[in-house]
């Protein structure tokens, strides 16, 4: 059973260029997160999707940012017109279909941006 | 708003010492409490949770957390610890019917010989 991958892994790029990442669930979890987490600071909430829905979004979550989840499998999340504020570890988790009230969130690696 | 503060940004004891991470939440209504850790280089994995039932929860490594109501805490903490705890120990809270997690700021564990 392989975890939540995540990739790229580490990505550099300029202000003002547009990035995408991707996040590869454990097979069959239906529930999709992402979190951003800046240095010093816990993982925030931007968004989570049940299947190819998107059922909720933070307010983080800027014009600049949309995620996609188009088979309910993988998700990708893109960062347009990136700004320095960007910079952080962006989180993804996935959890399986509830059968109880809650069900564990399993996070990916993550993958770092730095934003020059 | 949920929110959660973790008391401590970091925490240094010698190994075999106990030790006790603090963590206290808000919130209007039932929560899920949980504490994950991540040790260096590696991702965020659930150490425990509180769903309902006993107050007391326990890991199978040794850490146990208590949920307070009254107090609005679920602190964590282990009898004796081991290099290998070296950690960032998160707490996070889920509103009962809510699936998103809110973290508190971290709280790193650094075990000296």
């Amino acid at each position: 059973d392989t975890g939540v991958s995540q990739d790229p892994r580490h990505k550099i790029t300029k202000r003002g260029q547009n990035v995408t990442f991707r996040c590869d669930p454990i097979s069959e979890h239906n529930r999709l997160y992402w979190y951003r987490q800046t240095l010093g600071q816990g993982p925030e909430f931007l968004t989570y999707f049940q299947n190819e829905a998107q059922l909720e979004k933070s307010r983080l979550l800027s014009d600049r940012f949309s995620a996609e989840r188009p088979k309910g499998s993988f998700s990708t999340l893109e960062i347009q017109r990136t700004e320095q504020g960007d910079s952080a570890m962006y989180l993804c988790a996935s959890s399986r279909p509830p059968v109880s009230v809650i069900e564990t969130q399993y996070f990916g690696p993550g993958t770092r941006l730095l934003v020059l | 708003a949920q929110s959660v503060t973790q008391l401590d940004s970091q925490v240094p004891v010698f190994e075999e010492a106990p030790v006790e991470l603090r963590c206290n939440y808000s919130s209007s209504v039932s929560v899920y409490l949980f504490w994950y850790v991540q040790y260096p280089n590696q991702g965020l994995q659930l150490l425990l949770k509180y769903l309902s039932g006993s107050t007391l929860v326990e890991s199978i490594n040794g850490f146990e957390a208590e949920f307070n109501k009254s107090q609005t805490s679920f602190h964590l903490r282990k009898p004796s610890v081991h290099i290998s705890d070296t950690a960032e120990y998160f707490c996070a809270v889920s509103d009962q019917g809510a699936q998103k997690l809110v973290f508190g700021q971290g709280t790193r564990l650094t075990i000296n010989p």
